[in-house]
């Protein structure tokens, strides 16, 4: 099994700061199966990025995905008030399970 | 417009089953992979199970704290996606999703359902 594993665990930052997120896999992951997605209180998630750095429909061009192998981010240029949310990393191979990180809440300061 | 509409939740107490539907729209289910993701309360998410699409060979997988007591399937004349739950356990608690797959990523959810196993 692919463990995920996501720092920091939170993250505080004002609007109009860079968010970068990191997504450590214990094994390789091609970058085609990495997806991020957004979870924002009382609502399902929401995929923003898959094969690592393809960002989905109607996705702003502030979020940016990016790594290879084993080292993934997902980088906010700027934080808009409505980004203050939840973020998972999932791998999505060949092989069940499908897992996901643990997430990084990033937060206002 | 793609839609996903969970139904079936509720309260069942431990050893009890429940079955979750998905009711999609604006696509057809047995065309796509498909895929329940859990989320226990104030927990992350968790993958429970996949099915392939007809034209992939309809393969299913599960997580391992589900496998053999849960399973998934679809019915293409109601275009809803199904998990067959049994053997509740109390850590089974949590929304349940379903999501519409492509590119190796959940693109469309559901709002998902609250299962709760407790006595």
């Amino acid at each position: 099994e692919i463990v995920l594993t996501q720092s920091p665990g939170t993250l505080s930052l004002s609007p109009g700061e860079r968010a970068t997120l990191s997504c450590r896999a214990s094994q390789s992951v091609s970058s085609r199966f990495l997806a991020w997605y957004q979870q924002k209180p009382g609502q399902a998630p929401r995929v923003l990025i898959y094969g690592a750095s393809n960002r989905a429909t109607g996705i702003p061009d502030r979020f940016s995905g990016s790594g290879s192998g084993t080292d993934f981010t997902l980088t906010i240029s700027r934080l808009e008030p409505e980004d203050f949310a939840v973020y998972y990393c999932q791998q999505y191979g060949t092989s069940p399970p499908l897992t996901f990180g643990g997430g990084t809440k990033v937060e206002i300061k | 417009e793609v839609q996903l509409v969970e139904s079936g939740g509720g309260l069942v107490q431990p050893g009890g089953s429940l079955r979750l539907s998905c009711a999609a729209s604006g696509f057809t289910v047995s065309n796509n992979y498909m895929s329940w993701v859990r989320q226990a309360p104030g927990k992350g998410l968790e993958w429970v199970s996949l099915i392939s699409s007809d034209g992939s060979g309809g393969s299913t997988s599960y997580a391992d704290s589900v496998k053999g007591r849960f399973t998934i399937s679809r019915d293409k004349s109601k275009n809803t996606l199904y998990l067959q739950m049994n053997s509740l356990r109390p850590e089974d608690t949590a929304v349940y999703y379903c999501a519409r797959d492509e590119a190796r990523a959940s693109v469309n959810w559901g709002l998902g359902t609250l299962v709760t196993v407790s006595s």
